[in-house]
């Protein structure tokens, strides 16, 4: 199947600083990904479709300014938590579909997840 | 926002015994689908249902879809320790092509030798 590549796996920051996670289709192009948050032992929360070449779309309550995701390429999408906390610590995944094996609405791969933790 | 349940949230089992665990959702759909997620690692896809089946299997797994009751199963048989994982449901929304899966809350699957 379709592989998806995601980078860092693990950070560790401090306060205030920003962080850059990357989310790669290694085998397929994504004109469209998906960026996922999960809390310990909970499930997966949708933060933002982001659309190769334009602006992601965020979830309600999910911060655009906090949360930075820019889609260059078809191949790569970055999610920058900006100015992080605490409470930015989490378990970010990413996904992506191959259209030309998922169609719209079929599976969708994900990376291996980045875990951050903020000090 | 989440869209399904799932129940059990925990479930323990020997090896060798089935293991069946039950996802409802709220919204009209185009498919259903079944991801594990091992501990601190990815998603990996399982089966996929279309909203007009009603039941599907793939090596060890059976899956059920009651679009009247909007809920689903699905089925391990002969469990093994290395099934040991959680396993989420996941709904595509009717009629909005290109938008993510909604996740339900999952259930954590143990399977002891």
């Amino acid at each position: 199947g379709a592989v998806v590549s995601q980078h860092p796996s693990r950070v560790i920051c401090k306060s205030g600083t920003s962080v850059k996670i990357e989310c790669r289709s290694l085998d397929f192009q994504a004109t469209t990904m998906f960026w996922y948050r999960q809390f310990p032992k909970k499930s997966l929360m949708l933060m933002a479709t982001s659309n190769e070449g334009s602006k992601a779309t965020y979830e309600q309550g999910v911060e655009k300014d906090k949360f930075l995701i820019n889609h260059a390429s078809l191949t790569l999408s970055t999610l920058t938590v900006t100015s992080a906390h605490p409470e930015d610590s989490s378990f970010y995944i990413c996904s992506a579909r191959d259209l030309s094996t998922s169609g719209n609405t079929g599976e969708l791969f994900f990376g291996e997840g980045s875990r951050l933790t903020v000090l | 926002s989440q869209q399904g349940e799932e129940d059990p949230q925990a479930l323990s089992i020997q090896e060798g015994e089935n293991a069946t665990m039950n996802c409802s959702y709220k919204t009209s759909i185009n498919n259903l689908q079944w991801y594990r997620q091992n501990s601190g690692r990815g998603l990996v896809h399982l089966i996929l249902i279309r909203s007009n089946e009603r039941e599907k299997h793939s090596g060890r797994l059976r899956v059920t879809l009651d679009t009247s009751k909007k809920s689903s199963s699905l089925l391990i048989t002969a469990s093994r320790a290395a099934d040991t994982a959680s396993y989420f449901c996941a709904t595509a929304a009717l009629n909005q092509a290109g938008t993510a899966l909604i996740f339900g809350k999952g259930t954590t699957l143990s399977v002891s030798s």
